[in-house]
């Protein structure tokens, strides 16, 4: 079985703050892991993912994440925040032996100018 | 097509009715996945296509709800006799073989009223 959770429905922030989204995952093998954007009214947007490789993960927007295997954590970071990063974000885990992606339940950021 | 396409955008349903919702993955993609989203919720696996084989249909919330891919390229998520309860946004996914990478589409908000 494989989960997903993250802690915080909210986080705020100022513009040019930076900007931290938890996430912590479950999985019986080894994760690949994902975070995803949602606009309102649109599907998901790809950030980035961890397959293998470098712990610290580069994506779009300015966006990173750090797989921490010993915590069992993927969170999300962007130094400076923009306003136009409010949006509601999602974490996803697939196991290596699986095909499908497993969501949190989002988190909805709100930048403020 | 460059991205993955869903048909209509949204939908409105009387209880009872059937619903049809299209998907038209990015060409090639060998894998499909249709996903729903309640409000305010991350998305929920429904069914998972290889081409035009339908692995895993475990997601599907009950046996009004069809899937198919017949000629392993567009896809159709079919419910019937509607309820309040199917009232989400249905997501589509695709990605190539041996890849990581899921694009989703927009989605179809369905509102069943």
């Amino acid at each position: 079985a494989q989960s997903v959770a993250q802690p915080e429905d909210q986080v705020n922030v100022a513009e040019g703050n930076p900007l931290t989204v938890k996430c912590t995952y479950s999985v019986s093998g080894n994760p690949y892991l994902f975070w995803y954007v949602q606009y309102p009214n649109r599907g998901l947007q790809f950030l980035l993912k961890y397959i293998t490789g470098d712990n610290l993960v580069k994506g779009s927007y300015g966006f990173e994440a750090e797989f921490n295997k010993s915590q069992t954590s993927f969170h999300l970071k962007k130094p400076s925040a923009l306003v136009s990063d409010s949006a509601l974000y999602f974490c996803a885990v697939r196991d290596t032996h699986d095909y499908k992606l497993s969501f949190g339940a989002g988190t909805t950021v709100t930048v403020r100018a | 097509g460059a991205g993955v396409s869903q048909s209509p955008r949204y939908k409105v349903a009387k209880r009872g009715q059937d619903v049809a919702l299209r998907c038209d993955p990015i060409s090639g993609h060998v894998s499909l996945f249709w996903y729903q989203q309640a409000l305010g919720q991350g998305p929920e696996f429904l069914t998972y296509f290889q081409n035009e084989a339908q692995l895993d249909k475990s997601g599907l919330p009950s046996d009004r709800f069809f899937a198919e891919r017949p000629e392993g390229s567009v896809s159709t998520l079919k419910i019937q006799r509607t309820q309040q309860e199917d009232s989400a946004v249905y997501l589509c996914a695709s990605k190539p073989g041996g890849d990581y990478g899921y694009t989703f589409g927009s989605g179809t908000r369905l509102t069943v009223v």
